[in-house]
């Protein structure tokens, strides 16, 4: 079965600092990894994916997420945080075939920037 | 959020009470999902439908029943909720699988006491 682990609950950033938020996955086959936001009461919202192609993937509000195959992980970053920034975030990933097709998430990291 | 619409936002239900959450998309996405969010958990799927009258099971389905008999709802009912299932509810909509991502709603927040 597919899974993803984020193995950091919280980070926390100074404002105008870079930040990462690390994601390892376990996937039969080549992966699909997407990267969500989440902010307070609402709903998640996309990122950015990683379908092929380039590891380096650029999103929305300027995060960028490197795919490393050898490492399985895709790791979230920004070069300059913003206190707007400060949300939860969840990776997720999907396989090819079947029931692996489904995204699976990762439990989340709560970022907070601080001013 | 725009498109895909859970209603109500909140609920406060007793144990043993049947309630169903809805879930309503504008896109026609052929692919309805329905994840449960809890500290410590993430999302985990509870089910999800590939098309109308297409349903399946995901991670967590035990006491929850779905229904799809138009492509763009997809209600969620609990037949004798339970405390354990306290917990946000968010509903997300696809064009597909595999390299599509999902959309979601804003979520509903249940509470059974």
């Amino acid at each position: 079965a597919q899974s993803v682990a984020q193995p950091e609950d919280q980070v926390n950033v100074a404002e105008g600092n870079p930040l990462t938020v690390k994601c390892t996955y376990s996937v039969s086959g080549n992966p699909y990894l997407f990267w969500y936001v989440q902010y307070p009461n609402r709903g998640l919202q996309f990122l950015l994916k990683y379908i092929t192609g380039d590891n380096l993937v650029k999103g929305s509000y300027g995060f960028e997420a490197e795919f490393n195959k050898s490492q399985t992980s895709f790791h979230l970053k920004k070069p300059s945080a913003l206190v707007s920034d400060s949300a939860l975030y969840f990776c997720a990933v999907s396989g090819v075939s079947g029931s692996a097709r489904q995204l699976t998430f990762g439990s989340g990291t709560q970022l907070t920037v601080l001013p | 959020d725009a498109g895909i619409t859970q209603s109500p936002r909140y609920k406060i239900t007793e144990t043993g009470r049947q309630v169903t959450l809805m879930c309503h998309q504008t896109w026609s996405h052929s692919y309805m999902f329905w994840y449960r969010q809890d500290l410590g958990h993430g999302l985990r799927l509870i089910y999800y439908s590939a098309a109308a009258d297409i349903t399946d099971k995901g991670e967590v389905p035990d006491g929850y029943v779905v229904s799809r008999s138009k492509t763009e709802n997809f209600p969620l009912t609990l037949e004798s909720a339970t405390r354990s299932q306290t917990s946000v509810y968010f509903c997300a909509s696809s064009e597909g699988t595999g390299s599509f991502g999902y959309t979601f709603g804003s979520g509903t927040r249940l509470t059974v006491v």
